[in-house]
């Protein structure tokens, strides 16, 4: 079964800084990876997703995030952050296309973002 | 295109109660699946559906049931509430099954259970 590590609960960046959030998974084949941002009282949005093909995918809000087969990693990153941008961010894994069906996403237990004035 | 509705959006029910949600997908979308948001616990899959058909079930007591119609509308209804089903339970849609394309979340239902 796969599993979704997001090793940061809580990350403060100052607004305008970079930013980098770190998702680890385990999946014995190649994963479907996925980044969520909820917003206090709402549903996930979904800022970008990972099926194949070139390992740095660009997201809305100008976040993107980068595929490193070989760390097992998802990282999500935006070189500059907005005081909107303060909320809890989702790392998500998903299997799909073995015939067998998925067990839905794995979701890791979220980072959540404070931004500083 | 109109996104992922769920109704009510907020609820409050009693132990021992019985409780329908139900989630509207994006237009086209065949999948819908279910998920339980706690802070102790956080996002556990519930069900999948697609084409009417349970394709998959999380790690949940056979309280927790769904359906979905022929216009990929789904519900979800759990029986005999306890406490712990004290949850923000969210609904997602996607193209094809399994979530294949990426799956997109609604709002969310607010059960407390008292």
């Amino acid at each position: 079964a796969q599993s979704v590590t997001q090793p940061d609960i809580h990350i403060t960046v100052s607004e305008g800084a970079s930013l980098e959030l770190r998702c680890n998974y385990s999946y014995g084949a190649t994963p479907y990876l996925f980044w969520y941002v909820q917003s206090p009282g709402q549903g996930l949005q979904l800022l970008l997703k990972y099926f194949s093909g070139d390992t740095l995918v660009q997201g809305i809000k100008g976040f993107e995030a980068e595929f490193k087969r070989s760390q097992s990693s998802f990282n999500l990153r935006k070189p500059s952050v907005h005081w909107s941008d303060a909320a809890e961010y989702f790392c998500a894994v998903g299997a799909w296309g073995s015939g067998g069906g998925a067990d839905g996403l794995t979701f890791g237990k979220g980072t959540h973002l404070i931004i500083q004035p | 295109k109109a996104g992922v509705t769920q109704t009510p959006r907020y609820l409050i029910k009693t132990r021992g109660q019985q409780v329908t949600l139900s989630c509207s997908p994006i237009s086209g979308h065949r999948s819908v699946s279910w998920y339980q948001q706690t802070p102790g616990q956080g996002l556990q899959f519930l069900f999948e559906y697609f084409s009417e058909t349970q394709r998959n079930k999380g790690n949940f007591p056979g309280r927790f049931s769904g359906r979905q119609f022929s216009n990929s509308r789904s519900e979800m209804n759990v029986s005999t509430l306890e406490l712990g089903d004290s949850a923000l339970y969210l609904c997602a849609s996607s193209l094809g099954a399994g979530g294949a394309g990426g799956q997109y979340f609604g709002p969310g239902t607010r059960l407390t259970v008292t």
